[in-house]
């Protein structure tokens, strides 16, 4: 059974930095892309990055470019999103999300749990 | 690529038919997905590729649509569907969402 689960969500002060982790298990890691959207309180989805299965294709929305970045382990089957100067508006539920394969011209098959991020002084 | 979904918020009976609709600014084939998320779960993946029904997935949801207009529908509305329901594109980066639409009951 395809299982994701996300940890490392805190609240935090704006300007703060953070990294959340997501544990794969039931597939083979490697062989997939891998992506993490996030979902403010009350709020709609919204991708935030991307990483292609080589890990050498990382696209980020705008919104978080500069400050975010993603990045994968396969000997340790896990996704990474590590956030710097942190804001407000980061806060939010941050899911990690499994590609069918790649993700352009596909879809998100499995996703976690989430994890939450508070940015609040 | 932006993504508008109608209505953003739907009263409907168990037992009506659903009709929601996802317009892209620009065209991107049938690369579209159709996700339901319950409050406080993740988002779960209902049809794939503008059509394609997941396994797993009850037959009264269905997909259509290609290029710019995209259509979900739920047949016969059942207690379990009561959600909010999300477009996505991953033709172009960033693979923007819809902003939802909020399923309730009447």
């Amino acid at each position: 059974e395809v299982q994701l689960v996300e940890s490392g969500g805190d609240w935090i002060q704006p300007g703060g930095s953070l990294r959340l982790s997501c544990a794969a298990s039931g597939f083979t890691f490697s062989g997939y892309a891998m992506a993490w959207v996030r979902q403010a309180p009350g709020k709609g989805l919204e991708w935030v990055s991307a990483i292609s299965i080589g890990g050498d294709t990382t696209p980020y929305a705008d919104s978080v470019k500069g400050r975010f970045t993603i990045s994968r382990d396969n000997s340790k089957n896990t996704l990474y999103l590590q956030m710097s100067s942190l804001r407000a508006e980061d806060t939010a539920v941050y899911f990690c999300a499994k590609c069918y394969t790649h993700c352009q011209n596909n879809y998100f098959d499995k996703w976690g749990q989430g994890t939450v991020v508070t940015v609040s002084s | 690529i932006q993504l508008t979904q109608s209505p953003s918020f739907l009263s409907a009976s168990v037992g009506d038919r659903v009709t929601i609709t996802c317009r892209a600014s620009q065209g991107i084939s049938s690369y579209l997905a159709w996700y339901q998320q319950k409050p406080g779960k993740a988002p779960k993946v209902l049809i794939s590729a503008a059509s394609t029904l997941q396994s797993g997935v009850p037959s009264r949801f269905s997909g259509s649509g290609s290029g710019t207009d995209f259509t979900l529908t739920i047949s016969s509305l059942q207690p379990e569907d009561f959600a909010t329901y999300y477009c996505q594109q991953l033709t172009t980066y960033p693979f923007t969402f819809g902003g939802g639409t909020k399923v309730e009951i009447k």
